[in-house]
């Protein structure tokens, strides 16, 4: 069966400093990989999503990025921290390909707080 | 611009019935997600429509008027454990996934 990894579940960071949180996926190849991020009363909001190694599309622009080194990895990262970063941030994998049908799995999600 | 809509938050009895509804406007349309979100975790997957009709899944069921832009999930014998947010969420022409803000579902004894 798939599941998908997450971490860290929680990090407090001042700002300034960076940011790097993971997320792997098991039992699953080439899936299509996402970045959400969702704020307090808001719908979710595609950051990135990547549909194999190496590619990566950005939704929003901002100073976060995002990276796949391997087929199942997937990375979210900055160099520096901003107020507004601050949120709950949601890893999620879909089967490969394109199709209205492909149900998201999510990971358990990182709750960042920028001081 | 894309848009779903959905009531802000529900508030219902434990063993009754509450129905959560979401209307869209979207630039094409090739299916429509229910999602679950327990406060603090991560969404979980309810129901996709993507045809007209009434799709039911055990005390879930989830309906689709397409020429309406609608569609709402149904609740049945609630119980507090149902107590979360419910995300609606449509599949664009670019199969992309548009989501709405999310209902929070407030369960009373």
């Amino acid at each position: 069966s798939q599941t998908i990894h997450q971490w860290p579940a929680t990090l407090v960071q001042p700002v300034g400093s960076p940011l790097s949180l993971e997320c792997t996926v098991e039992g699953t190849s080439n899936p299509n990989l996402y970045w959400y991020r969702q704020a307090a009363g808001r719908g979710l909001q595609l950051l990135f999503y990547s549909v194999g190694i190496g590619q990566i599309s950005s939704e929003v622009p901002q100073n976060l990025s995002a990276s796949r080194p391997q087929d199942r990895q997937f990375i979210l990262s900055s160099k520096k921290l901003l107020l507004s970063d601050s949120g709950f941030y949601l890893c999620a994998w879909g089967p490969t390909g394109h199709s209205g049908a492909n149900v998201l799995t999510f990971g358990a999600g990182s709750r960042l707080t920028v001081l | 611009g894309q848009n779903i809509d959905q009531p802000t938050e529900m508030t219902a009895t434990e063993g009754a019935i509450v129905q959560i509804n979401c209307t869209y406007q979207t630039s094409g349309f090739n299916g429509l997600f229910w999602y679950q979100q327990h406060a603090g975790e991560a969404p979980t997957f309810l129901s996709y429509n993507v045809l007209d009709g009434l799709e039911e899944k055990g005390r879930f069921s989830s309906f689709l008027s397409r020429s309406k832009g609608y569609s709402y999930l149904l609740l049945k014998e609630l119980q507090m454990k149902d107590s979360a947010s419910y995300l609606c969420a449509v599949v664009d022409s670019n199969y992309q996934l548009i989501w709405g803000a999310g209902t929070k579902l407030i369960i009373k004894p």
